[in-house]
């Protein structure tokens, strides 16, 4: 089955320690977007690739970057994480701005 | 300004009780609608999208409609497994970015 795939699930990192999450997807489509949610929110982009066009929302902190090697991966790093950046963290795909369709996510614990 | 509000905030059913969320927006020129549903600790899993008033959509005990001001999430007869928060959200004019509601928390008691 075609599909959006995160890895890993769970990761838990120390306060400062630069991590990277991971986005595959089998569904050959040229969007990719990277949402932080936490408890009881709705998602919040933080950025998305349109093909190989990066383009960063004004409000997320430059802690955050990305990294886009090819269509299928599409990687999240978040250079110096703090207490405040615990949260799932979701990989969604889409055709031009068709409808999104999300990976399973990656639960964030800072330590 | 665009947005998009979610009511009831949570609902609880008893197996069987059919009912609706519902999903009012206020935005300019309206993309697509998109209803997902989120069981706790993964992602949202993609249900419906609707284009235009009047379009309805249906899969298995969930109905989606759309007018020009709300979109309602019907669950005939719901089972305890439907179960989980519905999220409803939408995309507006030229924008790439989606504007979400906060969500519907179900809960189906057997």
């Amino acid at each position: 089955d075609a599909m959006v795939i995160q890895n890993p699930r769970y990761q838990v990192t120390q306060f400062g320690k630069p991590v990277t999450l991971s986005c595959s997807q089998t569904l050959n489509h040229n969007v990719m977007y990277w949402y932080q949610q936490k408890s009881s929110q709705a998602p919040k982009l933080l950025f998305h690739y349109y093909d190989k066009d990066f383009n960063n929302e004004a409000d997320t902190p430059d802690n955050f970057q990305s990294r886009r090697p090819n269509t299928s991966f599409c990687f999240l790093d978040i250079r110096s994480p703090g207490l405040g950046d615990a949260a799932m963290y979701l990989c969604a795909t889409s055709r031009d701005l068709e409808t999104q369709y999300f990976g399973p996510g990656t639960r964030l614990l800072v330590l | 300004e665009d947005q998009v509000t979610q009511s009831p905030e949570a609902l609880r059913l008893q197996e069987g009780e059919s009912s609706s969320l519902n999903c009012s927006y206020t935005v300019s020129g309206l993309r697509g609608l998109f209803w997902y549903r989120q069981d706790p600790g993964k992602g949202p899993e993609f249900l419906f999208t609707l284009y235009s008033a009047g379009e309805e959509k249906e899969k298995e005990r969930l109905k989606a409609t759309l007018t020009k001001k709300e979109s309602f999430l019907h669950i005939t007869a719901p089972k305890p497994e439907d179960s989980a928060t519905y999220l409803c959200a939408v995309r507006a004019g030229n924008n790439r970015k989606l504007i979400w509601g906060l969500g519907t928390s179900l809960a189906v008691n057997p």
